[in-house]
């Protein structure tokens, strides 16, 4: 089975400042990580994913994230916060054997303060 | 081009009765997802489409919940004798085969309101 664990339900950080979300998960098999944002009263948009291969990947939006296998962590960056940077971000692990459905950990709001 | 579609986008609904949600995927994904984002659990699963293979059905909480998917194509989540454990937001995702992960592309989701 399949867990993800994210630290903080609630991140404060001023314009201009780092973001950083961290995201832990556990998995059986070698898994593919995923980071979402949601908008206020939307559904859930992809930032970035990690599958194989290079572990820094690179999103949308000026984020990153870096898989560290040793750690099981998957946290989620971004060096200078904008206030449209506020909402919700949820990490997930998909299982590439089990269909694929993902596994969300609680989700992490994130407010910027200008 | 058009992404996945949800209707309602709301709906308010008396305890008992029957509720039909709609999802509308991207056109020519092979896989459908159904996932409930509530207060008290979170995001989770629900039921899963694979092209023409029977549907993964471990994420559904109770046998008052039951999804189809015809024609490959639209998807229509039922739930019979809704309970106020019920209020949430569905939300659908489609997806297709991209590179080494599939990439699920999410609805606004159908805020479901029990009374």
């Amino acid at each position: 089975a399949q867990s993800v664990t994210q630290l903080g339900s609630h991140v404060s950080v001023s314009e201009g400042a780092l973001v950083l979300l961290r995201c832990n998960y556990s998995s059986s098999v070698p898994p593919y990580l995923f980071w979402y944002v949601q908008y206020p009263n939307q559904g859930l948009q992809l930032l970035l994913k990690y599958t194989t291969g290079a572990t820094l990947v690179k999103g949308i939006n000026g984020f990153e994230a870096e898989f560290k296998k040793s750690e099981t962590s998957f946290h989620l960056t971004k060096p200078s916060a904008h206030m449209s940077d506020a909402a919700e971000y949820f990490c997930a692990v998909s299982d590439n054997n089990a269909g694929n459905m993902l596994t969300f950990g609680g989700g992490t709001r994130l407010m910027v303060k200008p | 081009g058009a992404g996945v579609s949800q209707s309602p986008s709301n709906k308010v609904t008396e305890k008992g009765k029957d509720v039909e949600l709609r999802c509308d995927p991207i056109s020519g994904h092979t896989a459908l997802y159904w996932y409930r984002q509530s207060l008290g659990q979170g995001l989770e699963f629900l039921i899963y489409f694979q092209g023409n293979s029977a549907p993964d059905k471990s994420g559904l909480p109770s046998d008052r919940f039951s999804a189809e998917r015809t024609g490959g194509s639209v998807s229509t989540l039922t739930i019979q004798r809704t309970q106020q454990e019920d209020s949430a937001v569905y939300l659908c995702a489609s997806s297709s085969y991209q590179g080494a992960a599939y990439e699920q592309y999410f609805g606004p989701g159908t805020r479901l309101t029990v009374t």
